[in-house]
């Protein structure tokens, strides 16, 4: 099935730093990406809609300069974290839709972030 | 309002029990209903899709009304192994996946 590879699955860092979040369609491409944020306990909350080719969107709330999408081929986006803090900490994770609505989205496996 | 609400839970039931969730959603635009799995510190994974004329999967059904807008889920004989997080989630053609706030079930034993 339709796979979405998502790097690394977790990663410490020091604050102040900038951490890169990267998702690749493996057997597919995924002209769309979305990018969830998820704190504990909570749901997923769409952070970012990510268009091959094209700026991302982000919704309302999300500082754009703070969480840079690059969505530059078919198959890769990634997400980068800038100037992490502590609130920043959290589950992020990038999901895909399928080419038919019966299939869904799949989701990469997620990154957990943790800035200390 | 939210675009798409879940039951609160969380859900402690005995093993075999039956056990149902529902979500409402908010947009008449939705067009695709999908209930999720999840497990701790993982990433949703698919469970079922949902349709109008309602969805069958071994233990699991699926429902979608359209009129009152809500999706349920319905777990018959329900496992220790069903223990998660479940997420309702509906998006239109081109839209983001919304999700609701998940529902926490514990099957206990």
């Amino acid at each position: 099935g339709a796979v979405v590879s998502q790097h690394p699955s977790w990663v410490i860092c020091k604050s102040g730093t900038s951490v890169k979040i990267e998702c690749r369609s493996l057997d597919f491409q995924a002209t769309t990406m979305f990018w969830y944020r998820q704190f504990p306990k909570q749901s997923l909350m769409l952070m970012a809609t990510s268009n091959e080719g094209s700026k991302a969107t982000y919704e309302q709330g999300v500082e754009k300069d703070k969480f840079l999408i690059n969505h530059a081929s078919l198959t890769l986006s990634t997400l980068t974290v800038t100037s992490a803090h502590p609130e920043d900490s959290s589950f992020y994770i990038c999901s895909a839709k399928l080419g038919h609505e019966v299939r869904g989205y799949t989701f990469g496996s997620g990154t957990r972030l943790t800035v200390v | 309002r939210k675009e798409v609400e879940q039951d609160p839970g969380p859900f402690n039931v005995p093993e075999g029990a039956t056990v149902a969730f529902n979500c409402t959603y908010s947009n008449s635009a939705s067009q695709s209903f999908f209930w999720y799995r999840q497990d701790c510190r993982k990433e949703p994974k698919l469970l079922m899709s949902v349709y109008s004329s309602g969805n069958e999967d071994g233990r699991f059904t699926a429902q979608l009304n359209r009129a009152s807008q809500y999706i349920s889920l319905l777990i018959r004989d329900s496992k220790l192994s069903d223990s998660a997080t479940y997420l309702c989630g509906g998006g239109g053609s081109a839209r983001q996946l919304t999700f609701g706030s998940g529902t926490q079930l514990t099957v206990l034993p």
